[in-house]
């Protein structure tokens, strides 16, 4: 089946460690978003990419870093210097050839302790 | 990208059509009306989109004011499964393929 996986569901560290957030498709789809989302709030985007080896910032950035070297893995790492890591964290991916309809992954949910 | 305005929450009964309101009335002429919604702890679904003739797919109609300054999502025959944040987004299409998410509209749906 296609879709966009991520994975773990639920992800704990401890506060000053870096975190790896994965996320997989296999839609061959060309860009690739990372969103960040709170309780209660709607979603920012961190990081996107619109091909490999190619990625730009987005309104969020800070305390984030990401990587393309593959078409299908756009991993996100939460860094030390986030400083409020906690929250659930969203994966998307669409063809750029197509309209605005991006498929979202299930989410990670981070809670730094 | 065109702000958008959502009532923060709604109530639809069971097999009820749900009719979910936005506003954007600052839309410009380009600009293409997108639905998304959002079940508690999972990723967004895309539901429809329209530029300003009503459109209708499997999952929703979308119905666009004349003047394009609001718009209207309507679920038919609303169900349990529905119950989630529906968000609203004005945007061009294929600007950049990145998506803004407001607050949204929480609908409830009840037996």
């Amino acid at each position: 089946d296609g879709g966009i996986t991520q994975s773990p569901k639920y992800l704990f560290r401890k506060e000053g460690q870096n975190v790896t957030l994965s996320c997989e498709q296999n839609l061959n789809h060309d860009a690739m978003y990372w969103y960040r989302q709170d309780p209660g709030q709607g979603l920012r985007l961190i990081y996107y990419s619109q091909i490999v080896n190619d990625f730009q910032k987005g309104d969020i950035a800070e305390g984030y870093s990401v990587s393309r070297e593959k078409k299908e893995s756009f991993p996100l790492t939460v860094t030390s210097a986030q400083k409020n890591p906690t929250a659930f964290y969203l994966c998307a991916s669409s063809n750029k050839a197509l309209s605005n309809e991006q498929f979202f992954g299930p989410g990670t949910r981070l809670t730094v302790l | 990208d065109a702000k958008t305005t959502q009532p923060p929450s709604m109530d639809c009964a069971e097999g009820r059509a749900a009719n979910l309101p936005c506003n954007h009335s600052t839309i410009s002429g380009n600009e293409y009306v997108y639905w998304y919604r959002q079940i508690h702890s999972q990723g967004p679904q895309y539901i429809i989109h329209g530029l300003k003739n009503n459109e209708t797919n499997e999952m929703a109609s979308l119905i666009i004011t004349e003047d394009r300054k609001s718009s209207t999502l309507i679920l038919p025959h609303a169900t349990l499964r529905d119950t989630a944040v529906y968000y609203c987004i004005v945007r061009v299409n294929n600007a950049g393929n990145m998506l803004t998410f407001g607050g949204g509209t929480r609908l409830m749906v009840k037996p």
